[in-house]
């Protein structure tokens, strides 16, 4: 149980584009979705936090203007990677909570983003 | 800002030893969660302990905490060349955000 589906796991796209991502749970409803940041040999840094159907909460020094969360249900979150850089390529990870404080978090498999 | 530090960075041992990870943290916890992630995927959760617990076991998993050092050791005995992936500590401090350390990567060779 508790399986976390993302989307797609790899995109390659030209600089300028937007990129949409999506975080599904697939067996639970999830109460609160997380979107991860990871460079390369590093830890993961979250960028937000999502409860649905309501905004969600950025980390400081995370665009919200730039990265665009919408959770509008207990299974789907997406995150848009608006006017995407190169600065901007990474491996974003969601994952997805149920039952809130203390509750072990269910992860995605990751999204490679290549800008070029 | 990351609140936990594993140790050490890297780990290469033969199939069959046993791995230990250590991992400290700076302020009060409500528990300390271990997670694996195998190279370009996700993350998997494997073991949750609570602050008021010192000791967990999961299969071949033994974890530990000492509240009063701020540490944790994740022990992984008979290990497997499938337990080659990078383990990361997390901590939940004071509400439900998990803050990662930056993670042990774990070499079993066969």
């Amino acid at each position: 149980g508790a399986v976390v589906s993302q989307h797609p796991s790899r995109v390659i796209c030209k600089s300028g584009t937007s990129v949409k991502i999506e975080c599904r749970s697939l067996d639970f409803q999830a109460t609160t979705m997380f979107w991860y940041r990871q460079f390369p040999k590093q830890s993961l840094m979250l960028m937000a936090t999502s409860n649905e159907g309501s905004k969600a909460t950025y980390e400081q020094g995370v665009e919200k203007d730039k990265f665009l969360i919408n959770h509008a249900s207990l299974t789907l979150s997406t995150l848009t990677v608006t006017s995407a850089h190169p600065e901007d390529s990474s491996f974003y990870i969601c994952s997805a909570q149920h039952g809130g404080v203390g509750q072990p978090q269910h992860f995605g498999d990751g999204t490679r983003l290549s800008i070029l | 800002s990351q609140q936990g530090e594993e140790d050490p960075q890297a780990l290469s041992i033969q199939e069959g030893e046993n791995a230990t990870m250590n991992c400290s943290y700076k302020t009060s916890i409500n528990n300390l969660q271990w997670y694996r992630q195998n190279s370009g995927r996700g993350l998997v959760h494997l073991i949750l302990i609570r602050s008021n617990e010192r000791e967990k076991h999961s299969g071949r998993l033994r974890v530990t905490l000492d509240t009063s050092k701020k540490s944790s050791s994740l022990l992984i005995t008979a290990s497997r060349a499938a337990d080659t992936a990078s383990y990361f500590c997390a901590t939940a401090p004071n509400d439900y955000k998990l803050s990662f350390g930056a993670g042990t990567t774990v070499t079993v060779r066969a």
